[in-house]
């Protein structure tokens, strides 16, 4: 059974670092076309695709966000984390996690649940 | 940059049958043979239900099928049901190995 789900702060302030993790099992990030992505959907708006890290950790981020982006994997732990610097208000959304395996295409099978982060002061 | 225009808003009485487009603009859009949709209901995570334009994920309704023509990908959902209230995503994979994400298209059964 495949499962991800996403911790991390649920507040935190303009110009910090958020630090997001992605925990999964049910399947392994050693496993050939294996990849996890990171998508945000603010409050009442459109999902946004940030970034995905493959299992040879190959990364791509979002280029309108590469700058503030880094993604990484321990693979031991079956955890995939993203970070995020220099947060700003309209960084609150929702943040989600989501599986590719490109034997199979190119669409997020499955999902974790969601963390909502919200920037203030 | 590309982008994946789709309606804001479609609606139907219960039975009919609706087409959600999501037409591509920009070069970096693979063919719309990467196409996937998704069903978000509200609070909830996205659910996978068409990928590769026109495949059906395990466990999907067949009222839910989808095509494509030139830059423009279409979902229709026939036999529509209350439970199909939601909103519907496209995206694409890009030629630069990122994604792009359609504005989303709210479904209302009337």
């Amino acid at each position: 059974q495949v499962t991800l789900r996403e911790s991390g702060p649920a507040l935190v302030k303009p110009t910090q670092t958020l630090t997001l993790t992605c925990t999964f099992s049910g399947f392994s990030l050693r496993t050939s076309g294996m990849s996890i992505n990171w998508i945000r959907q603010p409050p009442g708006k459109a999902l946004e695709w940030l970034a995905r890290i493959d299992w040879d950790d190959d990364k791509f981020y979002n280029p309108s966000l590469k700058p503030r982006l880094t993604i990484s994997k321990d693979t031991s732990k079956n955890q995939v984390v993203l970070t995020v610097t220099t947060l700003d208000p309209v960084d609150t959304a929702a943040y989600f996690c989501a599986r590719t395996h490109h034997i199979d295409g190119y669409h997020f099978d499955y999902w974790g649940q969601g963390a909502p982060v919200t920037v203030s002061s | 940059q590309s982008a994946l225009t789709q309606p804001a808003s479609v609606s139907g009485s219960p039975g009919q049958s609706i087409t959600i487009s999501c037409t591509a603009t920009g070069s970096d859009v693979h063919d719309h043979n990467y196409v996937s949709w998704y069903q978000q209901h509200p609070g909830k995570a996205p659910k996978l239900i068409l990928h590769g334009v026109t495949n059906r994920p395990s466990g999907i309704s067949n009222r839910f099928s989808g095509s494509k023509s030139g830059n423009t990908a279409s979902l229709t959902i026939s036999g529509l049901q209350a439970e199909d209230e939601a909103d519907y995503y496209c995206t694409s994979y890009t030629s630069r190995n990122t994604y792009v994400f359609g504005s989303g298209t709210k479904v209302t059964v009337l």
